[in-house]
């Protein structure tokens, strides 16, 4: 089973500004099947980028994703009110099971 | 649009069971491999199974390998997860999720998710 972490666990950021998530797997992730998810309080997960780098349908540009192998980033450009949330990403390159991170949470500064 | 609303949830002793059911909409959902997820209270994200679009493969997180079952009926457009012999640690709130892949091997990410319903497995 592959491991995920997340790094930091938690981001202080202010609006406007930008926004680098980290996350490593303990062993390499296969044709780079690496997702990322926002998680707002109350509510379920939303997928924002599939295949480490392609955005889900309705998802703002100002989300990227990037990386191979066992490192991968997840950045937002330029930080919205509505982006302070909790991200998780996942991988399923090497499923079943696909593997959750213990999530970063981007919060207000 | 893709709706999942997933129902059944509460408060159960451990040890007794409890059915989740899960209704799909907006999609074609005999075409689609589903899966279960659950998040502990402040906890985060574990896969608990998968089934394929026409329930000919299932698989479980070791965690529920051999208390939980996953089945659709697929002429009611609806998930099930049996839950038998629960645990303390199996209270969080449970989604259901499509896959993307149609009529084919699960790709395995969570591109749908319902709103999620909570269990609570206490005395």
């Amino acid at each position: 089973e592959i491991v995920l972490t997340q790094s930091p666990a938690t981001l202080s950021l202010s609006p406007g500004e930008r926004a680098t998530l980290s996350c490593g797997a303990s062993q390499s992730v296969s044709s780079s099947y690496l997702a990322w998810y926002q998680q707002k309080p109350g509510l379920a997960p939303r997928l924002l980028i599939y295949d480490a780098s392609s955005r889900a349908t309705g998802i703002p540009d100002r989300f990227s994703g990037s990386g191979s192998g066992t490192d991968f980033t997840l950045t937002i450009s330029r930080l919205e009110p509505e982006d302070f949330a909790v991200y998780y990403c996942q991988q399923y390159g090497s499923s079943p099971p696909p593997t959750f991170g213990q999530g970063t949470k981007v919060e207000i500064k | 649009q893709v709706q999942l609303v997933e129902s059944g949830g509460g408060v159960v002793q451990p040890g007794r069971s409890l059915r989740l059911s899960c209704a799909a909409s907006g999609f074609t959902f005999s075409s689609y491999g589903m899966h279960w997820v659950r998040q502990a209270p402040g906890k985060g994200l574990e896969w608990v199974a998968v089934i394929w679009y026409d329930g000919s493969n299932k698989y479980y997180a070791d965690s529920v390998k051999g208390r939980f079952t996953i089945s659709r009926d697929n002429s009611k457009n609806t998930l099930y997860l049996q839950m038998n012999s629960l645990r303390a640690e199996d209270t969080a709130v449970y989604y259901c999720a499509r896959d993307p892949s149609i009529a084919a091997h699960p790709a395995e990410y969570f591109q749908h998710w319902g709103q999620g319903t909570l269990v609570t497995v206490s005395s």
